[in-house]
């Protein structure tokens, strides 16, 4: 079967410092990949989505790359954080007509 | 992707059916209708998707319209645990990504 690990559960970060956070898929290739963030009480935002290794493709401009170096991983990244990076992090993969399927996600607070 | 619309809150007793509706007045033939839910500080869980035809699975039914422009995610016997956001979206099966609305905040009530 199909798993998804992403980490760290939850992250304090000051300003100014680098981000990295890693999403794996176990079971599955060549999966499509994707970075949501959820701000404070509102709605998922897609950041990032990958359909192959070294494909990314960004939803929208803003503080934060990706990166594919493996199939089935997928990385987060920031150079210097801001205070409007704070949120939670949401790696999922999807293959097909099957569903998403997310991570359980990171708790990213910049301080 | 077709937008959706759906109620911001609903509230259902313990034990009874729950009844998320979704309107997809603009859903074309090739997309499908998939719900998703958001407990508390957890990812969001798939449920179930469909096309045209009614779908059950061990979580829930999808009843869907016969002109395709609306749909109803019903939870047979909902408890406590079922308190979450409902999203419904629509996209095509070989769409690179899903696109998130409000959805509709369920509180089942003991």
């Amino acid at each position: 079967s199909q798993t998804i690990h992403q980490w760290p559960a939850t992250l304090v970060q000051p300003v100014g410092s680098p981000l990295s956070l890693e999403c794996t898929v176990e079971g599955t290739s060549n999966p499509n990949l994707y970075w949501y963030r959820q701000a404070a009480g509102r709605g998922l935002q897609l950041l990032f989505y990958s359909v192959g290794i070294g494909q990314i493709s960004s939803e929208v401009p803003q503080n934060l790359s990706a990166s594919r170096p493996q199939d089935r991983q997928f990385i987060l990244s920031s150079k210097k954080l801001l205070l409007s990076d704070s949120g939670f992090y949401l790696c999922a993969w999807s293959w097909t007509s099957l569903g998403t399927f997310f991570g359980q996600g990171t708790r990213l607070t910049v301080v | 992707d077709a937008k959706t619309t759906q109620p911001p809150s609903m509230d259902c007793a313990e034990g009874r059916a729950a009844n998320l509706p979704c309107n997809h007045s603009t859903i074309s033939g090739n997309e499908y209708v998939y719900w998703y839910r958001q407990i508390h500080s957890q990812g969001p869980q798939y449920i179930i998707h469909g096309l045209k035809n009614n779908e059950t699975n061990e979580m829930a039914s999808l009843i869907i319209t016969e002109d395709r422009k609306s749909s109803t995610l019903i939870l047979p016997h909902a408890t406590l645990r079922d308190t979450a956001v409902y999203y419904c979206i629509v996209r095509e099966t070989s769409g690179s990504r899903l696109t998130f609305g409000e959805g509709t905040q369920l509180t089942v009530n003991p």
